[in-house]
């Protein structure tokens, strides 16, 4: 089965700063898509970015941008400049293209911006 | 205003208490989803719905059923209720898979004793 591990259970950053948070998974098939999810302390899920394997540019929406490493299995997100609304729990998550339409979620990361 | 709807927002209940957590959304979506969030655990699907009368198992099922007679609806019920049930729960919908944006509701925070 598929996993996804997010190794870094919490950070801290300052303010405008930039801060990149990590996550691998473990697939065996080559078409299947990555997702960026974010939880504020108001526990409203919301969705960040999305990748589909099959593209080799990386996604980017705003301020934040993913380094997607297919070989690797790795997909990490990098959030430029960032803001005191940008505290929340992130979490990554998989899912296979045209296969069951079941999801896997990471464990999150806890990230928190200093003023 | 387009919204997937949870309620009730908060429940507590004792053991064995038969208990239904309803949601529902108004953007037509074809595939909904329940997930519970537990600490250090992240997220885990519990069941999903590709559309009406298609309902599939997750990844941690036991314990809770669905159904999905309306595309709106789609119901979480938990018929004997244990403490290890205790958690924040989420429905979910998007338009046709998981491959598609998913737009949750605001949570379910359930107490068992």
């Amino acid at each position: 089965a598929q996993t996804v591990t997010q190794s870094q259970p919490e950070m801290s950053v300052q303010e405008a700063e930039t801060v990149t948070l990590s996550c691998t998974y473990d697939t065996s098939e080559s078409n299947y898509y990555l997702f960026w999810y974010k939880q504020p302390p108001s526990r409203q899920m919301i969705l960040v970015i999305r990748q589909e394997a099959y593209k080799q540019q990386n996604a980017t929406e705003n301020r934040f941008s993913v380094n997607f490493q297919k070989a690797a299995k790795s997909f990490s997100l990098k959030i430029s400049d960032s803001q005191l609304g940008d505290t929340a729990m992130y979490f990554c998550a998989f899912t296979y293209m045209n296969r069951d339409d079941k999801i896997i979620f990471g464990k999150g990361t806890r990230l928190h911006i200093l003023p | 205003e387009a919204q997937v709807t949870q309620n009730p927002r908060y429940l507590i209940t004792v053991t064995g208490k038969k208990l239904t957590v309803t949601c529902s959304q108004n953007m037509n979506h074809e595939y909904m989803s329940w997930y519970r969030q537990d600490p250090g655990l992240g997220l885990r699907q519990i069941y999903y719905s590709m559309n009406v009368e298609a309902t599939d198992k997750g990844d941690v099922p036991e314990g809770y059923k669905v159904s999905r007679k309306e595309k709106r609806n789609f119901p979480l019920i938990l018929e004997s209720p244990s403490p290890n049930q205790t958690s924040l729960y989420f429905c979910a919908s998007s338009l046709y898979g998981t491959y598609n944006e998913q737009f949750f509701g605001p949570g379910t925070r359930l107490t068992v004793l």
